[in-house]
C-alpha cells in the first residue's frame, strides 16, 4: 500500500541552489497538492492540480513552480532556494470526495 | 482574522478524561468540515468528517454549529495514544481544492 510517496525525505540546500521534490500517488486521484508546514502556521497550500496537465496557485506560491505531466506525479521545484523556504513539505492527493491522503513529508533546510 | 482558528493548547489531560476542542471559521459559505490528526513529525491523517447533524465514531464526537461558525471535537475516555495535534479543516464550497487548515491543537494525555 504505497499511497502517496515523496522523495527526497530530507535535503539541505545552500541559498540560491535549486531542487525538485517529487510526489507520486498510486490511487488514481485527480487532485494533488503541495503544502508547507511551519511551526505555529499550520498547513499552507503552495500549488495544486485538478488533473493531468493542469496546475494552479495556492496561498503561498511565490518562489515555487510545479508540473503535473503525468496523473500520478506532481513535482515541486525551487529555482533559487532561500532560507525562508526552510520547512516541511507535504504532498497530498484526493479524489472528488475530498479526503486528503498525505505523503510522509520532505524536510528541507536552506542555509 | 484567520480563516480558521484553533486554540493551540497544549491541552494536558489525564488518561480517562474527556476533552473538547473548538475550531472557528470566518467564511459563512463554508460547506465541508473535517478533523485531521497529526502525530509528531508525521503526516496528517483524516480522523473524521463533520456533518451538519453531528457524528460519532467510538470515543470521538464531532459537532457543527453553523450559527456560531464553529466545529468541535469531543474525545471521551482519553487514551495515551490520543496524544497528537488535531487539525480542523474547512472548505467553502465542498471542493477539495479549497481546503483551509487550522494551525492545530496539541493534546497530551498523561498516564
Amino acid at each position: 500500500n504505497a499511497g502517496v510517496t515523496q522523495t527526497p525525505k530530507f535535503r539541505v540546500l545552500k541559498t540560491g541552489q535549486s531542487m525538485t521534490l517529487l510526489c507520486a500517488q498510486d490511487m488514481n486521484h485527480e487532485y494533488m497538492y503541495w503544502y508547507r508546514q511551519d511551526p505555529g502556521m499550520g498547513l499552507r497550500l503552495i500549488h495544486y492540480s485538478v488533473g493531468e496537465g493542469t496546475t494552479a496557485k495556492g496561498e503561498v506560491p511565490d518562489g515555487y513552480n510545479v508540473s503535473r505531466l503525468k496523473k500520478q506525479n506532481f513535482l515541486l521545484g525551487l529555482e533559487s532556494a532561500a532560507p525562508s523556504q526552510t520547512s516541511v513539505y507535504f504532498c497530498a492527493s484526493s479524489s472528488f470526495t475530498g479526503e486528503l491522503f498525505f505523503g510522509e513529508g520532505s524536510r528541507l533546510t536552506v542555509l | 482574522r484567520k480563516e480558521v482558528e484553533q486554540d493551540p493548547g497544549p491541552f494536558n489531560v489525564p488518561e480517562g478524561a474527556t476533552v473538547a476542542f473548538n475550531c472557528t471559521y470566518s467564511n459563512s459559505a463554508s460547506q465541508s468540515f473535517f478533523w485531521y490528526r497529526q502525530d509528531c513529525r508525521k503526516e496528517p491523517k483524516l480522523l473524521m468528517s463533520v456533518y451538519s447533524s453531528g457524528n460519532e465514531d467510538g470515543r470521538f464526537t464531532a459537532q457543527l454549529n453553523r450559527a456560531s461558525q464553529y466545529i468541535s471535537l469531543l474525545i471521551r475516555d482519553s487514551k495515551l495514544s490520543d496524544s497528537a495535534t488535531y487539525l480542523c479543516v474547512v472548505t467553502p464550497s465542498g471542493s477539495a481544492r479549497q481546503l483551509t487548515f487550522g494551525s492545530g491543537t496539541q493534546l497530551t494525555v498523561l498516564p
